[in-house]
């Protein structure tokens, strides 16, 4: 099975600043998508990234927050932007290769752990 | 997408069967039930993933009713390293976007 590597597994981020998260794919994947987990909290989907078109936005996140770049079919990254620390997740992205429901069983990369002071 | 309702936590002794039920009662047909475990900062890991009736690998048992409506995670003789959050997703070929309820938090106690 496939495997995403996913960098930096955590950041310590000042006010204001952004943070930029990658995730690379050992094979081609149709689709990506990021994730956010508040503490304590379930995943909510932020995206769903397009390979050489705009992101589609989840309701309660836009682009300007979130600029998400898939340039091609094995590589994504995630901006968090003027991050506050209400910001403090764990980001994580997941790839869906071909086959339908039964390739659920890909793949998360490993989390980003973003902590915003 | 089928919502999913499993119970928030659940303990358990190690060495026992634990058994976590998922209800997902507006299954649809094409939708297949998959099981993910997550320990604290990291990604969701695959466990098992099934249509109907029972399915078995190296670590879990999954238990699917002939009506779908609900599903049973069992794990076989747990341990402290099983201390995770479970959770129970249904999804189908196309609705490709999972949707993550709150899961079961379950603690392995020694």
């Amino acid at each position: 099975s496939a495997v995403i590597s996913q960098k930096p597994s955590r950041d310590i981020c000042q006010r204001g600043t952004s943070l930029t998260i990658q995730c690379q794919v050992d094979s081609q994947v149709t689709m990506m998508f990021w994730y956010r987990q508040q503490p304590g909290q379930s995943l909510t989907l932020i995206a769903t990234a397009n390979q050489g078109s705009e992101a589609t936005y989840e309701s309660g996140f836009v682009i300007d927050k979130f600029p998400i770049s898939r340039p091609n079919l094995t590589f994504s990254t995630l901006t968090v932007s003027n991050m506050s620390p209400e910001d403090s997740s764990i980001y994580l992205c997941r790839g869906r290769g071909r086959g339908g429901a039964t390739n659920e069983k890909l793949f998360f990369g490993s989390g980003t752990q973003l902590s915003v002071l | 997408l089928a919502k999913t309702t499993q119970p928030i936590s659940m303990d358990s002794y190690e060495g026992q069967e634990v058994n976590i039920t998922c209800s997902h009662n507006n299954i649809a047909t094409n939708d297949y039930i998959t099981w993910y475990q997550q320990f604290p900062s990291q990604g969701p890991r695959f466990i098992i993933q099934g249509y109907k009736t029972k399915v078995t690998n190296e670590v879990a048992s999954l238990f699917i009713p002939a009506d779908r409506k609900s599903s049973t995670l069992s794990l076989p003789r747990v341990s402290l390293s099983d201390t995770a959050v479970y959770y129970c997703l249904v999804s189908g070929a196309g609705s490709y976007q999972l949707t993550f309820g709150k899961g079961t938090k379950l603690s392995v106690i020694p």
